[in-house]
């Protein structure tokens, strides 16, 4: 079944740019969309954003301005860049299969902002 | 954005008993309604989806109701690997919003 195994620095400076990829293995990224979701230490859930295998992206409008999905089909990955990071975007950072609601998951990865 | 809140905010069950979450939406969202369970250190994982469809290998313990701004989990039995968190999340208006979560514990 298909597994995802997101890679990407622990810890981010502040005002830095946040940097994460899904590789994606035992299935092809061709045909459907992917997200990115997050969640703060001991709080909910908070879909960052998705996009579609040809490319197509879209944002949550909260984080619009600082952030970019990209996919490239040739490796089988999608990326995630949140620019300008502070505390408040300290979380476990989850790639996921999905744009409606998600069926495969990766493991998460912690990303700590500080300096 | 559409605000999701469910209850209870912590459910207090015994293994074998039946439990029931629920799940409010601000405004309708039809039937694009998700549940989840997520266990410690662990990603969540989907339970139901368009309200009452269980995912590929979900037990049918788990069943799913609802429609427009009001939305139910029912557990049958409890199982030990029930205790855990459970989430629902409307996949009608974008941004896709998750609810705050139901804790159920012993």
């Amino acid at each position: 079944q298909v597994q995802l195994q997101e890679l990407g620095p622990g810890l981010v400076e502040p005002s830095e740019t946040l940097s994460l990829t899904c590789t994606v293995s035992d299935g092809s990224i061709n045909s459907y969309y992917w997200s990115w979701i997050r969640q703060p230490p001991g709080k909910g859930l908070e879909w960052i954003g998705y996009i579609y295998y040809t490319g197509t992206a879209n944002y949550n409008p909260s984080l619009k301005n600082r952030v970019t999905i990209s996919v490239d089909t040739s490796k089988n990955q999608f990326s995630l860049k949140l620019r300008s990071v502070t505390a408040a975007d300290t979380a476990m950072y989850f790639c996921a299969r999905g744009v409606n609601y998600v069926d495969y998951w990766g493991q998460g990865t912690l990303v700590t902002v500080s300096s | 954005e559409i605000v999701v809140t469910q209850s209870p905010v912590t459910l207090s069950v015994s293994p074998g008993e039946r439990a029931t979450l629920s799940c409010r939406a601000s405004e309708s969202v039809k039937s694009n309604l998700a549940w989840y369970r997520q266990k410690p250190g662990q990603a969540p994982r989907l339970l139901i989806y368009t309200a009452s469809t269980r995912a590929t290998g979900i037990p049918a313990r788990f069943s799913g109701s609802g429609s427009g701004t009001e939305f139910t989990l029912t557990i049958s039995s409890l199982q030990s690997e029930d205790f855990a968190v459970y989430y629902c999340q409307q996949f009608n208006n974008w941004p896709h919003t998750f609810g705050p979560g139901t804790k159920l514990e012993i």
